[in-house]
């Protein structure tokens, strides 16, 4: 089945403990991308890739970092997490051309 | 001018109405452009592709004006299931951008 995998899907942490978020497709995209999501603001792009090892800014990239070693694989790094890092974020894959961007289930990121 | 605009809402509309959408983007070198659905936390879903020439899949219908740079959607005889958040998606050179989305409530 074609899907995009994000682990994990609810994280509770703590003011700067580092965590990754993982994502993964087995689609064979180029294109790999995180978003957040917050009431009233909508999607906005963390980072994305437009194939391995070719990482480019989104809109929101502070406090986060990515890399893309592989192909299937896109994790989100938080080094130090902040309170106004709490939100929802999904990762989503599409192939060049962006005929379609699938989407993870997304991850509910709690910091305290 | 924001690059992806949408009227956030709510649409609240009674079961059977029909509801149109409206979406205007900013970046005109724009090459693509798509309608999402999603439901409330959940991840969201490729509901069409938007095409020049309009296109149509069942009880909806997208439409393109590239001159006036805005896309639409068309919601015949609504559902009570059609209730979600619609986002507008335009892809500008190298990246896809989300509108903030337009909530539709379909009332019983």
């Amino acid at each position: 089945e074609a899907q995009v995998t994000q682990n994990p899907r609810y994280l509770i942490t703590v003011t700067g403990k580092k965590l990754t978020v993982t994502c993964s497709q087995n689609m064979n995209h180029e294109y790999m991308s995180w978003y957040r999501q917050d009431p009233g603001l909508g999607l906005r792009q963390i980072y994305y890739s437009m194939n391995v090892e070719v990482t480019d800014k989104g809109d929101v990239p502070e406090g986060y970092k990515v890399s893309r070693k592989e192909k299937r694989n896109f994790p989100l790094i938080l080094e130090s997490p902040s309170p106004n890092q709490t939100s929802l974020y999904f990762c989503a894959s599409s192939p060049l051309g962006h005929t379609e961007a699938f989407f993870g289930q997304g991850t509910r990121l709690t910091v305290v | 001018r924001k690059e992806v605009e949408q009227d956030p809402g709510p649409f609240n509309v009674p079961e059977g109405a029909t509801v149109a959408f409206n979406c205007t983007y900013s970046n005109s070198a724009s090459q693509s452009f798509f309608w999402y659905r999603q439901d409330c936390r959940k991840e969201p879903k490729l509901l069409m592709s938007v095409y020049s020439s309009g296109n149509e899949d069942g009880r909806f219908t997208a439409q393109l004006n590239r001159a006036s740079q805005y896309i639409s959607l068309l919601i015949r005889d609504s559902k009570l299931s059609d209730s979600a958040t619609y986002l507008c998606v335009v892809n500008p050179p190298r990246q896809l951008t989300f509108g903030k989305g337009t909530k539709l409530s379909v009332i019983p």
